[in-house]
């Protein structure tokens, strides 16, 4: 059973289109994550929810809009596409916001490729 | 600004040799550190961790080492293995940044037979 799941993987979309990505965490976790990874490779956090409240956003443009309908789904929604958005978001969960020290760890799902031409 | 480094893109070891991927941070806050393995076309699958208040962790064929004073910590494969081909990525996070985690650009490790 996948434990952190998205959909699509693969997404090839025109400039300008609304485009969601899904994300659900089958753990039990009650904190979950969008990363960005760009062309150069660079992994970043764009959104944190803890129980469905955001509680990390880093500088991330308006046009993206994270949505959290209960705490085992955590969807991603770009309007207005641009070119610099092709990368790869990977959705990730964890059991506590900062549980670090006792080991939780964050786990990723697979990736989605989203391709802006 | 890349407060986590890893500076070597790549790196080539024979199957039951040493692999040894460096990380360097330069934010002192930074308190917990991880390693994560990658596969292509798949999401980081965590490895091993390490607090700031120990200096070495061990788990099975994987080791992490952390030098405080340097900011440098390293993961030390022994023996390597074929199926550890894959790309490493470091990452660290501070105190009260709610599992923020910072992560390098990571190191692809081919282990050749």
């Amino acid at each position: 059973d996948t434990a952190v799941s998205q959909t699509p993987k693969y997404l090839v979309t025109q400039m300008g289109n609304d485009k969601s990505i899904k994300c659900e965490q089958n753990l039990g976790h009650d904190t979950m994550y969008w990363y960005k990874q760009d062309s150069k490779k660079f992994l970043k956090i764009m959104f944190s929810y803890n129980n469905k409240e955001l509680i990390i956003n880093e500088t991330v443009p308006n046009r993206f809009s994270p949505k959290s309908p209960d705490k085992a789904h955590l969807n991603l929604h770009i309007n207005s596409l641009e070119l610099g958005d092709s990368a790869v978001y990977f959705c990730a969960s964890s059991q506590e916001g900062t549980g670090r020290l006792s080991g939780n760890t964050i786990y990723f799902g697979e990736g989605s490729w989203l391709t802006v031409v | 600004d890349q407060q986590v480094k890893q500076n070597s893109p790549s790196l080539s070891v024979q199957e039951g040799r040493i692999s040894i991927l460096n990380c360097d941070y330069t934010n002192s806050m930074f308190d917990y550190f991880l390693w994560y393995k990658k596969y292509p076309a798949e999401g980081p699958t965590f490895l091993i961790s390490i607090s700031s208040i120990k200096d070495k962790n061990e788990d099975g064929r994987f080791t992490v080492f952390l030098n405080k004073s340097a900011k440098h910590l390293s993961l030390h494969i022994v023996p390597s293995q074929p199926g550890d081909s894959a790309v490493y990525f470091c990452a660290a996070s501070a105190t009260g940044t709610a599992s923020k985690l910072t992560f390098g650009t990571g190191t692809r490790l081919q282990v050749t037979l």
